[in-house]
């Protein structure tokens, strides 16, 4: 089955513990990006990758990384968390290009005290 | 820099009624227009796009949208709506001229009542 798999689903941490939300998609997709969901704004991009190794910014990429060492797997690193990184965050893959629909994991629900 | 309105937080229609979630962008270049549909609890679904060609594009669920270049919409419509399609729904463009950036509307709460 297709799908993009995150991990954790919910996760409550305090402030400053390094954490990590991996993100894996099998469907051979050169592009990944990770937004975050928070009430009233919508989707907000943080970062994007088009193939392996190559990353850039989005939207609100402050606090966060990230790496792409493999094409199937985009973790999402929040080296020192804050509280207001708490949020919903979701992972998307598709195929290369601006034309193609995003494929979304089920999302990762983020609470940092 | 590109963005997306959608102006009704909210949209409430009796089902059997037909429905319709607005959406107006901006961007650069020519647009290339989604929508997508999220239920509770999960990840956000592909309904439809706009790419080129035909200005009405036909997606999942029996819903459909219209772009309108002139007015820069790109609004969800759907002839009889069902109580399933409760949900929330995001419009979203993609520039031309930049294939990684996605953005987002703020989402429309689309309630179907009996």
């Amino acid at each position: 089955e297709a799908q993009v798999t995150q991990n954790p689903r919910y996760l409550i941490t305090v402030t400053g513990k390094k954490l990590t939300v991996t993100c894996s998609q099998n469907m051979n997709h050169e592009y990944m990006s990770w937004y975050r969901q928070d009430p009233g704004l919508g989707l907000r991009q943080i970062y994007y990758s088009m193939n392996v190794e190559v990353t850039d910014k989005g939207d609100v990429p402050e606090g966060y990384k990230v790496s792409r060492k493999e094409k199937r797997n985009f973790p999402l690193i929040l080296e020192s968390p804050s509280p207001n990184q708490t949020s919903l965050y979701f992972c998307a893959s598709g195929p290369t290009g601006n034309t193609g629909e995003l494929f979304f994991g089920e999302g990762s629900r983020l609470t940092v005290l | 820099a590109q963005s997306v309105a959608q102006p009704e937080d909210q949209v409430n229609v009796a089902e059997g009624n037909p429905l319709t979630v607005k959406c107006t962008y901006s961007v650069s270049g020519n647009p290339y227009l989604f929508w997508y549909v999220q239920y509770p609890n999960r990840g956000l679904q592909f309904l439809l796009k706009y790419i080129t060609g035909d200005n009405l594009v036909k997606g999942s669920y029996g819903f459909e949208a219209e772009f309108n270049k002139s007015q820069t919409s790109f609004h969800l419509k759907k002839p009889s709506a069902l109580v399933s399609d409760s949900a929330l729904y995001f419009c979203a463009v993609r520039d031309v001229t930049n294939a990684g950036k996605s953005t987002f509307g703020d989402g429309t709460t689309l309630t179907v009542k009996p």
